[in-house]
């Protein structure tokens, strides 16, 4: 089956820790997003990758960081730094051949921050 | 930039039609996504329109005027099932999404 993976589906941390969320595509797709989402807003997008080894900042990247080693997995870390880290957060990837280049998203982590 | 506005919740009855409009100001357009989400879990594509004019898919049709920047999804034939937030995004140059707040639809018995 191809499609999006994302680990853990819950995830709870204490404040002033680190935690990475998992995310990875079978789907051969060039392009990986992060996103994050609270009640009653859209999607805000925090990081993007369109090739490995390379990605670039969003609309939210601070107190975020992503790495892009391989073209499958784009796991996204929330530092301490992040003032707010409690949300939804989605994951999604694309194909950069041509076509619409619709998003595919995973399953998606809900962290809560106590 | 990207502004994109949509209503924050419509209510309508099983069986009936519901219109959700999306307007939108960017500098960059490739393109209009309609996205399906229920509660807690990941959105699901709908729809896609680059072109001027009505795209049908069953019983979701999207529209998109790119000179007034507008475009609406429209659900026929309401289901239980539809009950869910719909969110309009518009594609930049780049692919990247920009994403409404979303819709939320709720469908009485």
């Amino acid at each position: 089956d191809g499609g999006i993976t994302q680990s853990p589906k819950y995830l709870f941390r204490k404040e002033g820790q680190n935690v990475t969320l998992s995310c990875e595509q079978n789907l051969n797709h060039d392009a990986m997003y992060w996103y994050r989402q609270d009640p009653g807003q859209g999607l805000r997008l925090i990081y993007y990758s369109q090739i490995v080894n390379d990605f670039q900042k969003g609309d939210i990247a601070e107190g975020y960081s992503v790495s892009r080693e391989k073209k499958e997995s784009f796991p996204l870390t929330v530092t301490s730094a992040q003032k707010n880290p409690t949300a939804f957060y989605l994951c999604a990837s694309s194909s950069l051949a041509g076509g619409k280049g619709e998003q595919f998203f995973g399953p998606g982590t809900r962290l809560t921050v106590l | 930039g990207q502004n994109i506005d949509q209503p924050t919740e419509m209510t309508a009855t099983e069986g009936a039609i519901v219109q959700i409009n999306c307007t939108y100001q960017t500098s960059g357009f490739n393109g209009l996504f309609w996205y399906q989400q229920h509660a807690g879990e990941a959105p699901t594509f709908l729809s896609y329109n680059v072109l001027d004019g009505l795209e049908e898919k069953g019983r979701f049709s999207s529209f998109l005027s790119r000179s007034k920047g507008y475009s609406y999804l429209l659900l026929k034939e309401l289901q239980m099932k539809d009950s869910a937030s719909y969110l309009c995004a518009v594609s930049d140059s780049w692919g990247k999404l920009q994403f409404g707040a979303g819709t939320q639809v709720v469908v009485t018995p």
